[in-house]
């Protein structure tokens, strides 16, 4: 079955450490997404990609970085520097004009 | 004018009632319009797609006025199973960034 795949569902770490989200999708798609959600809050954009090896900041890329060196591969990286890092991070894919598909989601917990 | 924006709500419904909220938009350019369920900590889920031509899927009717920018998504004979956020999507252009609407919280109420 087609679909993408977020891993781990549930992620801890110590404060000052990176991290790495992973997000695969089979769905031969050429955009992928990340967004992070707050609770009850709406989803906001961190960064998003329209092809391999290119992709754009969203609305909040600081402290976070990612890369597309693959059609179906779209890591993202919660780096130190971010201030906030606790949140879900959901990553999702699309086609021109199709709706966006998601992934399971990520839930990052930083102590 | 934001970009997307819905009422939060929340809205408090009687089952078996006939509920109805909108979403405007501001770029009168954009190209495509989704509606998404979102249940508490899960990941949106794809509801409707939304047609110049209004749109309907079983108890769920979606259409779109171009001319006021806005979309709307009516529930007829709602369920307790309807409760959740209601997430207004537009696609400007592609390539450009997707915009979600905040969500509409909606209870169902027994």
């Amino acid at each position: 079955d087609g679909g993408i795949t977020q891993s781990p569902k549930y992620l801890f770490r110590k404060e000052g450490q990176n991290v790495t989200l992973s997000c695969e999708q089979n769905l031969n798609h050429d955009a992928m997404y990340w967004y992070r959600q707050d609770p009850g809050q709406g989803l906001r954009l961190i960064y998003y990609s329209q092809i391999v090896n290119d992709f754009q900041k969203g609305d909040i890329a600081e402290g976070y970085s990612v890369s597309r060196e693959k059609k179906e591969s779209f890591p993202l990286t919660v780096t130190s520097a971010q201030k906030n890092p606790t949140a879900f991070y959901l990553c999702a894919s699309s086609d021109k004009n199709s709706p966006l598909h998601f992934g399971n989601g990520t839930r990052l917990t930083v102590t | 004018r934001k970009e997307v924006e819905q009422d939060p709500g929340p809205f408090n419904v009687p089952e078996g009632a006939t509920v109805a909220f909108n979403c405007t938009y501001s770029n009168s350019a954009s190209q495509s319009f989704f509606w998404y369920r979102q249940d508490c900590r899960k990941e949106p889920k794809l509801l409707m797609s939304v047609y110049s031509s209004g749109n309907e899927d079983g108890r769920f009717t979606a259409q779109l006025n171009r001319a006021s920018q806005y979309i709307s998504l009516l529930i007829r004979d709602s369920k307790l199973s309807d409760s959740a956020t209601y997430l207004c999507v537009v696609n400007p252009v592609y390539g450009d960034k997707i915009i979600f609407g905040k969500g509409t919280r909606l209870h169902i109420l027994p």
